[in-house]
């Protein structure tokens, strides 16, 4: 199975700050992968797919990059909506597994 | 606008099974695979498994292989998650998702997300 590792565990950040969040692969996954934002309580939501596609309807502050095994998000201005957390998952092959997560506060 | 909506809440005793339905509206049932992924409380996600209605196969994740059944009624556009031999463990809330795929050029159903989830359903497992 492939495992998916992302850091930080938990990152603390201002409003106007830009972060990034990295997600490793323990193995080759192509551009196999995509990001979510979970809230407290409400289910997952696409953020970016195939590493650097964003999904519909999407705030473009939100990219994404990288291929292989080093994967990346960044949120470039935060804003008060973005404080939760985030997840990376890849779509290489069965079992679909996910990072561990990053909850992303505010400072 | 396609929605995915799952039955209620659940209590459950260790050794027994759920099953846990998603009825999808909006769109055409049949042309989407859907997934199964659940969070243990305060923990992350995980994938149990799919269903691809169009090809009709099920896919699983080995950690619960010989647990989970995933089925699909076309006739109410709606698929089910039975996992047998509950245990504490198992408590959770179990989210169904679709694939968001396209074909290849060589025919092939590629997913690349999940784009539409369920509201999920909280699974307790108590004695």
């Amino acid at each position: 199975d492939i495992q998916m590792t992302q850091s930080p565990s938990t990152l603390s950040a201002s409003v106007g700050d830009r972060v990034t969040i990295t997600c490793r692969a323990s193995q080759s996954i192509s551009s196999w992968l995509a990001w979510y934002q979970q809230k407290p309580g409400k289910a997952p939501k696409l953020l970016i797919y195939k590493a650097s596609s964003l999904q519909s309807g999407v705030p473009s502050r939100f990219s994404g990059s990288g291929s292989g095994t080093e994967f990346t998000l960044t949120i470039s201005s935060l804003q008060p909506d973005d404080f939760a957390t985030y997840y990376c998952q890849q779509y290489n092959g069965y079992p679909y597994s996910f990072g561990q997560g990053t909850k992303l506060e505010i400072k | 606008q396609v929605q995915l909506v799952q039955s209620g809440a659940e209590v459950k005793k260790p050794g027994s099974s759920v099953k846990v339905s998603c009825k999808a509206s909006g769109d055409t049932f049949s042309s989407y695979a859907i997934s199964w992924v659940r969070q243990a409380p305060g923990q992350g996600l995980e994938w149990m498994g799919g269903i691809k209605s169009i090809f009709g196969t099920a896919d699983y994740a080995q950690n619960f292989q010989g647990r989970v059944t995933i089925i699909t009624d076309e006739s109410t556009s709606t698929v089910y998650m039975e996992l047998s031999s509950l245990r504490s463990e198992d408590t959770a809330i179990y989210y169904c998702a679709r694939d968001f795929h396209y074909y290849d050029s060589d025919g092939n159903y590629v997913v690349v997300a999940f784009d539409i989830w369920g509201q999920g359903t909280m699974v307790t497992v108590s004695s």
